[in-house]
């Protein structure tokens, strides 16, 4: 699986978008990328994933670059309860049973 | 969404006993499951991958005689930590990747925080 590198830390005001960005310059065609946060103490939550074009659900936005070697998350209105560990993770995902591998993330800090 | 379960979700137990954790999906099935371990500030880190009807597969460094893994049925794991010092005490987590296709996020457990004392 392909390398992340992410920012170990970022600031968000309450009510703004956070931008989230990742690195996986290494990336092959067949990998996607999956973002996952924890919030203290408990167990990472699936946000959102994707392959090349931009995705969009509940809780957030994946814009991933056309050259597929960078990618952004945004959280568009970020609340205090989105203060978290934000895990970029790229892996291939066709196959059941693929195991995460985990990177040391962005601290999210979201401030009022 | 799908929701795994830790049980229990802290304990404390003296060094040289032994501690089981358990996993369970609680409305889906999982012929696999993954454990992890998380100490303080630091990432978590993949101990082992469950399988059901059969051995479990440990990464490198992890002793499978120390960390014992039974994937009994298709929603329950245990994690047996064996004769338990007190650089074991962590943050265990597990997860499953639900067997139906075409899901390819994974749910994790609430973990177990465990004391060596």
């Amino acid at each position: 699986d392909a390398k992340t590198t992410q920012p170990p830390s970022m600031d968000c005001a309450e009510g703004r978008a956070a931008n989230l960005p990742c690195n996986h310059s290494t990336i092959s065609g067949n990998e996607y990328v999956y973002w996952y946060r924890q919030i203290h103490s408990q167990g990472p939550q699936y946000i959102i994933h994707g392959l090349k074009n931009n995705e969009t659900n509940e809780m957030a936005s994946l814009i991933i670059t056309e050259d597929r070697k960078s990618s952004t998350l945004i959280l568009p209105h970020a609340t205090l309860r989105d203060t978290a560990v934000y895990y970029c993770i790229v892996r291939v995902a066709a196959e059941y049973g693929n195991k995460l591998v985990f990177g040391a993330g962005t601290i999210l800090r979201v401030k009022s | 969404g799908a929701v795994v379960s830790q049980h229990p979700s802290w304990v404390i137990c003296k060094s040289g006993t032994s501690v089981k954790i358990e996993c369970r999906s609680l409305d889906f099935q999982a012929t696999t499951m993954f454990w992890y371990r998380q100490f303080p500030k630091q990432s978590l880190m993949l101990m082992a991958t469950s399988n059901e009807g059969s051995k479990a597969t440990y990464e490198q460094g992890v002793e499978k005689d120390k960390f014992l893994i039974n994937h009994a049925s298709l929603t329950l794991s245990t994690l047996t930590v064996t004769s338990a010092h007190p650089e074991d005490s962590s943050f265990y987590i597990c997860s499953a990747p639900p067997v139906d296709s075409g899901i390819y996020e994974q749910y994790f457990g609430p973990g177990t925080r465990l004391t060596v004392t």
